[in-house]
C-alpha cells in the first residue's frame, strides 16, 4: 500500500529532551516537507527537501533540523524541544515538484512538550 | 505579505449544498489546492485549479477566478462523512516547493 509513515504517533516530552519524529514514504517521491498545524493557524512549513542531501528552510524552521540521507527518509529532529514547539505535525511528500502534484500526508504526530 | 482567507466554521444539512469560499493575495500564483481533513487525520487531496474555470468530480466541484483571486469549493448531496475541515492552498509563482495555507473551514453536516 502506497503510504506516508511517521513515528511516533503521539510523543510527550519535556523541555530540552531531544527527540526525533521519524518520516517514511514508500512511493519513491523526490519531494517532501515537514508541517506544522496549531489551531487558528494554516499548516506552516518547516522545511522541505527536493531530493536526497537536498534541503530547505520553509517557513518556521526555528528549533529544528531535518536530514535527508535516503530518498524514502526525512526524519524531523528537536534537539532542544520547547513547549512553543507543541503542536501537531505533518510530513508530506510528492512524487515531483511540478506544479500540479499533490501531496501525501502521514498521519500526524500530535507532540506536547511540557 | 501574502494571505489565503476561508471562513472559520459552516454549517449545513444533509442532503443539501454548500459552498467553502476562498479568497488569496500571494505573489503571483501558479495553482490552488483544496484538502479535505477529517478531526485527527491527515490532509487527503481533493482538487486542483490553475485556469479559470469550473472543475467537477463527482460531489465536488472547484472554481477558480485568477483575477479576483478567488475560489470556491462547492460540494453537493452532502452526507453526514463530509463533516471536515476543507483547506486551501495556493502556490505562488516564485516557487514550487511551497504552498500558502488558508486556515482551513471547519464543515458541521446536520442531519
Amino acid at each position: 500500500e502506497a503510504q506516508v509513515t511517521q513515528n511516533p504517533r503521539y510523543l510527550i516530552t519535556v523541555t530540552g529532551k531531544k527527540l526525533t519524529v521519524t518520516c517514511s514514504q514508500n512511493m519513491n517521491h523526490e519531494y517532501m516537507s515537514w508541517y506544522r498545524q496549531d489551531p487558528g493557524l494554516g499548516l506552516r512549513q518547516i522545511y522541505y527537501s527536493m531530493n536526497v542531501e537536498v534541503t530547505d528552510k520553509g517557513d518556521v524552521p526555528e528549533g529544528y533540523k531535518v536530514s535527508r540521507k535516503e530518498k524514502r527518509n526525512f526524519p524531523l529532529i528537536l534537539e532542544s524541544p520547547s513547549p512553543n514547539q507543541t503542536s501537531l505535525y505533518f510530513c508530506a511528500s510528492s512524487f515531483s515538484l511540478a506544479g500540479y502534484e499533490e501531496q501525501f500526508f502521514g498521519p500526524g504526530t500530535r507532540l506536547t512538550v511540557l | 505579505g501574502q494571505n489565503i482567507d476561508q471562513p472559520t466554521e459552516m454549517t449545513a444539512t444533509e442532503g443539501a449544498i454548500v459552498q467553502i469560499n476562498c479568497t488569496y493575495q500571494t505573489s503571483g500564483f501558479n495553482g490552488l489546492f483544496w484538502y479535505q481533513q477529517h478531526a485527527g487525520e491527515a490532509p487527503t487531496f481533493l482538487s486542483y485549479n490553475v485556469l479559470d474555470g469550473l472543475e467537477e468530480k463527482g460531489r465536488f466541484s472547484s472554481f477558480l477566478s485568477r483575477s479576483k483571486g478567488y475560489s470556491y469549493l462547492l460540494l453537493k448531496e452532502l452526507q453526514m462523512k463530509d463533516s471536515a475541515s476543507y483547506l486551501c492552498a495556493v502556490r505562488p509563482r516564485d516557487s514550487n516547493y511551497q504552498l500558502i495555507w488558508g486556515a482551513g473551514t471547519k464543515l458541521i453536516i446536520k442531519p
